[in-house]
């Protein structure tokens, strides 16, 4: 099955440029998406097909795939953004078709 | 606005059984896909099952195959999920949420979820 692979905390100090991975095998070829979970609540999506914003998500967020690493980006970054993030991919070569990375826990100094 | 609420959680013994239900609006329910993604304590999202617009494509993940069974009635705007022999790995919350297209695909992903409800599973 695939496996997409996060970083366990990423911490960065407020107006900084925070950088979330998630390494899957040949991810570029998937489209990548995004999901914030701050504590208590249910995940947002904050990008869809690796770079695409919803409505509402400010453009301080970004995302980016390539080769083997699909990156969220969150620039000038705020207290409030202090959430765990998870990437998810559809996987067509296995039943269980949709998968979750571990999740990274963003930690704003 | 669209809206999903969970209900049907709630404490029971390994071995048995437990129905959830997720009740959509704001939507027209019969024209999306949709899911189970649970998340146990202090841990990540895991997908459960996916059921498309019509009921023809169903999956399930492979810790729960042949034992959690996912259903939809598009009459009542509502998704289900039948759960048996519940083990205490399956202690979680039951998140529902909505696929972007009739039936899920690479072009499709999660728009909205629910808040939640909780299974213990616990002697």
């Amino acid at each position: 099955s695939y496996v997409l692979t996060q970083p366990p905390s990423v911490s960065v100090a407020p107006g900084k440029t925070a950088r979330i991975t998630c390494g899957g095998n040949n991810i570029g070829s998937k489209s990548v998406h995004w999901y914030q979970q701050k504590p208590g609540q249910a995940p947002v999506l904050v990008i869809y097909y690796d770079s695409d914003r919803p409505s509402g998500i400010p453009e301080r967020f970004s995302g980016s795939n390539s080769g083997n690493t699909a990156t969220l980006t969150i620039s000038r970054v705020e207290a409030g953004d202090e959430a765990d993030y998870y990437c998810q991919v559809w996987d067509s070569s296995s039943d269980s078709n949709w998968v979750f990375g571990g999740g990274t826990k963003l930690t704003v100094l | 606005e669209v809206q999903l609420v969970e209900s049907g959680g709630g404490l029971v013994q390994p071995g048995r059984s437990l129905r959830l239900s997720c009740a959509a609006s704001g939507f027209t329910f019969d024209d999306y896909a949709m899911h189970w993604v649970r998340q146990a304590p202090g841990k990540g999202l895991e997908w459960v099952s996916g059921i498309s617009w019509n009921s023809g494509s169903i999956g399930y993940a492979d810790s729960v195959k042949g034992r959690f069974t996912i259903s939809r009635d598009n009459a009542k705007n509502s998704l289900y999920l039948q759960m048996n022999s519940l083990r205490a790995e399956d202690t979680a919350l039951y998140y529902c949420a909505k696929d972007t297209y009739s039936s899920s695909s690479g072009l499709s992903y999660f728009d909205y979820w629910g808040q939640g409800t909780l299974v213990t599973v616990s002697s």
